[in-house]
């Protein structure tokens, strides 16, 4: 079993829809990483976050410690969203982030 | 600029062949990261330096594998006598502080494809 694992790990949704991606994890962590990869592209981080809620623009990231369960939301989806969602985790002590395997968004118009 | 870069974007090598992967972090950052990302998985963890010392190097997968980042700022990854299971994205990040103090958001470069023929 994974340390890191999301759901759903493709999804289609038509413009406009609200996007839910979610993340678990198995181990302790000091804090969570949510990170956009576009094909042929880097990687740009979109959140880092320790607890709570975090928002930026149409994202809205919510962490709960006690569940070890992260989600990442997009709302009024748009094509331009269409990417890789990699959620990251960094373990207690640890300099490492572990990932994820992504989940493959396409926004259709 | 100001972001981590990474040359070349793009590597095709005939197996056997040594290849050197190069990764400018952003200026100032103390710690860098090396991950490898095959084809449709996450990045994994190759190795770390904070400053000058390589103090993880845990996930480099075998003894072909070398990193160095000499004077603490640019780094070089290098694959001897390269094998097709080493095709891959090769991601550089870097931070500003010291991973595992505090969690400073980490910095990727764009990568570079490795493909071994």
């Amino acid at each position: 079993k994974n340390e890191v694992e999301q759901s759903p790990q493709n999804l289609t949704a038509q413009e406009g829809e609200f996007i839910t991606i979610n993340c678990s994890y198995s181990v302790g962590i000091s804090a969570l990483h949510w990170l956009q990869q576009h094909p042929g592209g880097g990687i740009v981080s979109l959140f880092m976050l320790s607890s709570g809620k975090k928002k930026h623009g149409r994202l809205i990231a919510t962490i709960n410690i006690q569940e070890k369960h992260s989600s990442l939301h997009i709302t009024a989806s748009h094509p331009r969203d269409s990417a890789v969602y990699i959620c990251a985790v960094y373990n207690f002590g640890n300099e490492k982030l572990t990932f994820g395997t992504g989940t493959r968004l396409t926004i259709i118009p | 600029g100001a972001g981590v870069s990474q040359s070349p974007r793009y590597k095709v090598a005939k197996r056997g062949q040594d290849v050197a992967l190069r990764c400018d972090p952003i200026s100032g950052h103390v710690s860098l990261f090396w991950y490898q990302q095959a084809l449709g998985q996450g990045p994994e963890f190759l190795t770390y330096f904070q400053n000058e010392a390589q103090l993880d190097k845990s996930g480099l997968p075998s003894d072909r594998f070398f990193a160095e980042r000499p004077e603490g700022s640019v780094s070089t990854l290098k694959i001897q006598r390269t094998q097709q299971e080493d095709s891959a994205v090769y991601l550089c990040a870097s931070l500003a502080g010291l991973a595992g103090v505090s969690s400073y958001e980490q910095y990727f470069g764009p990568g570079t494809r490795l493909t071994v023929t």
